[in-house]
């Protein structure tokens, strides 16, 4: 069975500050991994998603996630945070049966 | 632009009452899905269907059905709804050519609440 972990339930940071969010997912085969954010009243969309190829992908809004086979890890990262990045970020991995599973969530805050 | 509809925002329900909960996509995606969404457990899937007429159970399908009669439509059925399902049911669909598996786009949702 494929899960995912996310360390973070809730992060406080102040503008201009680095973020990192970790998720590790496990999975015995080949996977697709997704970053999704819901901002505040809006529907859930696609951040940024790994596939092949580069394990170093980019996303919108200069959001960049590194895929670590090693480490089962997929963690997102922004080195600058904006007040309007405040949303809850979910990491999610697609195993070969076309199931999708999600992490719990992490809700950002930023503070101006 | 995709667009993921889902028949109500907010719906009351009394215990016991049979709910349906409607999903459009108008992309021709192949895949679409049935989440709920609850405060600290993140999106759990309910049910998925990769065709017209082919479902699979998800994590969570304990009392819950589905139907996929149309490509377009996936409707989420609760036969007998109970407090415990009072949640944010997410709608989603993907685009699935061969046995790639690409980004989902949700719907909306909707909030049932259950009395």
């Amino acid at each position: 069975a494929q899960s995912v972990s996310q360390h973070n339930h809730h992060v406080i940071l102040s503008e201009a500050a680095s973020l990192e969010l970790g998720c590790n997912y496990s999975y015995g085969g080949t996977v697709n991994l997704f970053w999704y954010v819901q901002y505040p009243g809006q529907h859930l969309q696609l951040l940024l998603k790994y596939f092949s190829g580069d394990p170093l992908v980019k996303g919108i809004k200069g959001f960049e996630a590194e895929f670590i086979k090693s480490k089962f890890s997929f963690n997102l990262r922004k080195p600058s945070v904006q007040w309007s990045d405040t949303a809850e970020y979910f990491c999610a991995v697609r195993g070969n049966a076309g199931k999708s599973t999600f992490g719990d969530g992490t809700t950002l805050t930023v503070k101006p | 632009d995709v667009k993921v509809t889902q028949s109500s925002r907010y719906l009351v329900k009394r215990t016991g009452e049979k709910v349906f909960l409607e999903c459009v996509q108008d992309m021709d995606h192949e895949n679409m899905f049935w989440y709920r969404q609850d405060p600290g457990l993140g999106l759990r899937l309910i049910y998925f269907s990769y065709d017209v007429k082919m479902k699979e159970k998800g994590d969570i399908p304990e009392g819950y059905s589905v139907s996929r009669e149309k490509k377009e439509r996936f409707s989420l059925i609760l036969e007998s709804a109970s407090t415990n399902q009072t949640s944010m049911y997410l709608c989603a669909s993907s685009f699935s050519p061969g046995q790639a598996y690409y980004e989902q786009y949700f719907g909306p949702g909707t909030r049932l609440t259950v009395t």
